[in-house]
Order: C-alpha cells, then structure tokens, then sequence
C-alpha cells in the first residue's frame, strides 16, 4: 500500500498570505497526484492533477510541484472562499488520499 | 455536463447489506470507469473499488471480501453493495467518474456525486 502523508493537518491563515500545504508519499508515485478541495457537506473539488495542472476553471493562485515522494500545493493570495480541507490523492497505484488539511481563518 | 448522484436507504441495520445507486445525467455510463468512495463522519476519504460497463471490477483490497459492484447500462446507472456493515461503515458515500491523461493510464476523479450519509445503527 502506498501511504499519503500530508502536513499541516491544520494552518491558521489570514487572507492574502501565501499558503503551502505538503503531501509525502511512502514510494514514488511519479508525478500520478492530485489535489482537492472539499467544503463542509460537499463533494471534493479537483484543483490540480498530474502533480501540476491547473483544473480548467480553477484560478491560477492555486498551483501544484513535486514529483517521486514529496509534492506541494501552493495558494499565492488566500481568499475568503479558499477556507476549507484540501486532500491530496495518489493514483500511481489504487488510489490512496491523504489525511487532510484544514486551513482556518487566523 | 455530466452529473452523478447517489441513492439508497440512509439507515442500514448491523450485519446486513448496504446498496446504494449512482445515476449519471449528461453522459453515458458506457463511457469511462466510475468508483464509489467513503468518508465517515469529520473523517478522510477512502477509494472503495471501481467498475467499467464492460464488467472490469476492482476493490480497495482492505474491503474486497464485503464489496461488490455493477452497472446497468440500460438504466444508466451503477451500483455498490457492502455486505456484513458494522458501525465502522458509518459514512458518506460518494460516487465519482474516473478522469485520466490521454495514454497514461492513471486516473483521477472528477466529476464527483453530491454524497449521501449511510447510517450503521439497529
């Protein structure tokens, strides 16, 4: 099994700060990683896939690095509607999510 | 655009067998792969197994015994069963189109259900 390992679990931010959220992989994934955003009582949210493209329709301060182990999402500028739980997901092989970070209004 | 959306009973007894259907609108479920995910209650989110019109199946190996899946092309729809729930199976449960690069080979998920919440409780 792949583990996903994401860090923070939790980030206190203010709008406007820049916000990077890190996700680490027990084994090479490649670059097979996306990123999601979910909110409370809804379906998650594809922002970034293949490690770093940009979803159609999603705006450009979100973006996405990495590759083998270790990956980030970057916010450039947090905005009131970025406050929400971001999951990275695996899919080099099955498909295995990370536990989550919660970013919060500081 | 394609839309998904879960159905089934909300409340399911320990030791019996949840089954919930997924509707796709906009699209045909003869087209891609399509999975059934799990979030229990201010948890993470868990892959539970995957199903292809042709009857190409695979489950996360942590559930495969309980877990099974199909399609009916007719109705446009696909489905999951869960066999011998206990309260661990407390969640919602969302259901998701496979995405892939073209010739990759891997695949992400989007567009995703709205969810509904299946309760384990007697």
């Amino acid at each position: 099994d792949i583990q996903m390992t994401q860090s923070p679990s939790t980030l206190s931010a203010s709008v406007g700060d820049r916000v990077t959220i890190t996700c680490r992989a027990s084994q090479s994934i490649s670059g097979w990683l996306a990123w999601y955003q979910q909110k409370p009582g809804k379906a998650p949210k594809v922002l970034i896939y293949d490690a770093s493209s940009l979803e159609s329709g999603v705006p450009s301060r979100f973006s996405g690095s990495g590759s083998g182990t270790e990956f980030t999402l970057t916010i450039s500028s947090l905005q009131p509607d970025d406050f929400a739980t971001y999951y990275c997901l695996q899919y080099n092989s099955y498909w295995t999510f990370g536990q989550g970070t919660k970013v919060e209004i500081k | 655009q394609v839309q998904l959306q879960e159905s089934g009973p909300g409340q399911v007894k320990p030791s019996e067998t949840l089954s919930l259907t997924c509707t796709v609108s906009g699209g045909s479920v003869s087209s891609f792969y399509w999975s059934w995910f799990r979030q229990p209650p201010g948890k993470g989110l868990e892959w539970i197994g995957h199903i292809h019109h042709s009857g190409n199946t695979d489950s996360n190996p942590s559930l495969k015994s309980r877990v099974t899946t199909s399609v009916d092309t007719s109705q446009n729809q696909f489905s999951l069963k869960v066999t011998s729930v206990t309260a661990a199976d407390t969640a919602v449960y969302y259901c998701a189109r496979h995405r892939t690069t073209v010739g990759s080979g891997h695949d992400w998920f989007d567009p995703w259900g709205q969810g509904t919440l299946v309760t384990v409780s007697s």
